[in-house]
């Protein structure tokens, strides 16, 4: 069964406190693995998409990075602005429309 | 450049109603989805287009129809409405399969089923 699990389910950084964030899947074939940032009473923000283990991509403060199992969004310096829901989600191959969502990490960066 | 939008942003409806949800888009988007969000569950999908006149069912449809008229419509509506399906509704739209730009979501409907 597909399946995607993030952790932590929370985390408190101070300004300036880089970390990272975990997406671990289980997909049959991946076609994608997408992060996106959600701020409370909004839809999902598209951040990025990875479809290959290698691959990284970068934003801002913000770098994605895929393995065959794990993707990992590493978060440099953050600002309390940052702070939000992070979400990754999975498309399986042979899904054409289909993305499989994590429960998402909430993201608190104090000043 | 208005992207997604969803009415109403929030419904109370009792048990037993109907209603629909709209969405609209206005980027010329063939694929369009309508997803869930429940605390501690993720986003789950409950139909999606590939096209006008082509819907298919997700991961979780009972309950729930949907019909794709026109590229830029995709209503949701509730048939019965249970305290179950309270929730908050997401609706999205792609450029393609792969979502190689990322989907786009509405701001979302929070409903209430009393």
């Amino acid at each position: 069964e597909d399946q995607v699990t993030q952790s932590p389910e929370a985390l408190r950084l101070q300004e300036g406190e880089s970390s990272s964030l975990n997406c671990s899947y289980t997909v049959s074939g991946l076609r994608g693995l997408f992060w996106y940032r959600q701020d409370p009473g909004k839809g999902p923000e598209f951040l990025f998409t990875l479809y290959s283990a290698g691959e990284e991509k970068e934003k801002e403060r913000l770098k994605a990075t895929l393995t065959k199992k794990e993707s990992f969004l590493h978060i440099t310096a953050p600002k309390p602005e940052d702070s939000a829901t992070y979400l990754c989600a999975v498309q399986a191959g042979g899904a054409t429309n289909k993305l499989i969502f994590g429960t998402g990490t909430l993201l608190a960066v104090q000043p | 450049n208005a992207g997604v939008t969803q009415t109403p942003k929030f419904q109370v409806l009792k048990t037993g109603q109907s209603m629909t949800l709209q969405c609209a888009q206005d980027m010329n988007h063939e694929y369009m989805s309508w997803y869930r969000q429940d605390p501690g569950m993720g986003l789950r999908l409950i139909h999606y287009s590939v096209g006008a006149g082509i819907t298919d069912q997700g991961e979780v449809p009972n309950g729930y129809n949907v019909s794709r008229s026109t590229t830029e419509d995709f209503p949701l509506r509730l048939l019965s409405a249970a305290p179950s399906q309270t929730s908050v509704y997401f609706c999205a739209s792609s450029r393609d399969s792969v979502a190689n730009y990322g989907y786009t979501f509405g701001s979302g409907t929070r409903l209430t089923v009393v």
